[in-house]
């Protein structure tokens, strides 16, 4: 078991750009998460996904962001465009079901300068 | 609204001294509560989880909790804490999704 995988571990990149972040979840689990990491505001989940369903996206902040799950073994978070406020470090975690523990990604830092 | 606190955002022990990391919640019904620590560039790592059953759950790395419903706490303990258990710990509930409460910073020196 790899775990869950996230790529890129590191993204730098100016403002307007897209970034697409990635996620493969632990096979088997049928629940993916997205959370943001801040110093100022903690971890924030910003959306969920059972069975490849976008369940709760209420913690998406914008329509900047958007997420999707196209099959059960690979999710993408993409900011379009994104800005300095973006920067924090970005976590897919996934869990095979309801009441099971999350299993974290190591995140992908993104820096927007 | 539902949700857990963690009043201490920092706790500093000595090695070999008992650790505790403290976490009240207000949940309705029976809440599903966890423990995580992060590690330092890392994601979070389960620690241990209480659902129903007995108060004091045992998990990974020596960890156990002990589920208080009359205070309504879960505090994470620790008989003997090591320098390796410095970390970043999170607190958390179970409503269909997993909500997190601030993260406490634990420090244990030689």
């Amino acid at each position: 078991d790899a775990g869950v995988i996230q790529s890129p571990r590191h993204e730098v990149t100016e403002m307007g750009q897209e970034v697409t972040l990635r996620c493969k979840p632990i096979s088997g689990h049928d629940y993916l998460f997205w959370y943001r990491q801040t110093m100022m505001r903690g971890l924030e989940l910003l959306i969920y996904f059972n069975n490849n369903v976008p369940i709760d996206d209420s913690g998406m902040p914008e329509d900047r962001f958007s997420a999707k799950m196209p099959n059960a073994s690979f999710s993408t978070l993409k900011i379009q465009p994104s800005e300095p406020r973006d920067s924090a470090v970005y976590f897919c975690a996934s869990r095979p079901g309801q009441d099971s523990p999350l299993h974290f990604g190591n995140g992908t830092r993104l820096t927007v300068t | 609204a539902q949700s857990v606190a963690q009043p201490e955002d920092q706790v500093n022990v000595a090695e070999g001294n008992p650790l505790t990391v403290k976490c009240t919640y207000s949940v309705s019904g029976n809440p599903y509560l966890f423990w995580y620590v992060q590690y330092p560039n890392r994601g979070l790592q389960f620690l241990l989880k209480y659902i129903t059953g007995d108060n004091l759950v045992k998990g990974s790395y020596g960890f156990e909790a002990e589920f208080n419903k009359s205070q309504t706490s879960f505090h994470l303990k620790k008989p003997s804490a090591l320098v390796s258990d410095s970390a970043l710990y999170f607190c958390a509930f179970n409503d269909y999704k997993l909500s997190f409460g601030a993260g406490t910073t634990v420090t244990v020196r030689a």
